[in-house]
């Protein structure tokens, strides 16, 4: 089946810090990938759709200066929190399906925990 | 606007039965999506349905009436492990995933 791998499960990072998280899709190529935000007991929220080759869309109240998107490859993905901040903290997860088509699953990794301290 | 709405919080006893109520108002529908989320993970997929009736997947099984917004999705001969959020989404006209909040199931031995 699809697997959507991501790193780092989980990080810590001091305040005015920037830090990476990588999303790859292992046995199929994503031209499109999603990244998420949950807080605790809350539902994923939509940040921005990853376009390979192309500009990420920001959903609205995202600051795309602040989550850097960039998608390389059609099977990478990367999110960069830049100058971090404890409300930063949060569970970020990413997503991809296989197919645009409307009974394709997303498949998610296994999340990145940050903690911004 | 779009809405989704599920049961906060569930308890249900090992070896029962419970139903997971999802209703749904939304632009346009192109399918609807049953997650499972234990703590500290990500969603993993369970089922799909985007005519109506019933979807049976082993223990769990999922059904639509799109007529009626509605959907539920079903576990049976319930184990400590099925003890996790359940997500419901819809697929909208614009193929956008809009989420539930989600329903934690509490299972009690």
């Amino acid at each position: 089946g699809a697997v959507v791998s991501q790193h780092p499960s989980w990080v810590i990072c001091k305040s005015g810090t920037s830090v990476k998280i990588e999303c790859r899709s292992l046995d199929f190529q994503a031209t499109t990938m999603f990244w998420y935000r949950q807080f605790p007991k809350q539902s994923l929220m939509l940040m921005a759709t990853s376009n390979e080759g192309s500009k990420a869309t920001y959903e609205q109240g995202v600051e795309k200066d602040k989550f850097l998107i960039n998608h390389a490859s059609l099977t990478l993905s990367t999110l960069t929190v830049t100058s971090a901040h404890p409300e930063d903290s949060s569970f970020y997860i990413c997503s991809a399906t296989e197919r645009q088509a409307g009974n394709s699953p997303l498949h998610f990794g296994n999340g990145t925990r940050l903690t911004v301290t | 606007g779009q809405n989704i709405d599920q049961p906060t919080e569930m308890t249900a006893t090992e070896g029962a039965i419970v139903q997971i109520n999802c209703t749904y108002q939304t632009s346009g529908f192109n399918g609807l999506f049953w997650y499972q989320q234990h703590a500290g993970e990500a969603p993993t997929f369970l089922s799909y349905n985007v005519l109506d009736g019933l979807e049976e997947k082993g223990r769990f099984s999922s059904f639509l009436s799109r007529s009626k917004g509605y959907s539920y999705l079903l576990l049976k001969e319930l184990q400590m492990k099925d003890s996790a959020s359940y997500l419901c989404a819809v697929r909208d006209e614009n193929y956008q995933l809009i989420w539930g909040a989600g329903t934690k199931l509490i299972i009690k031995p």
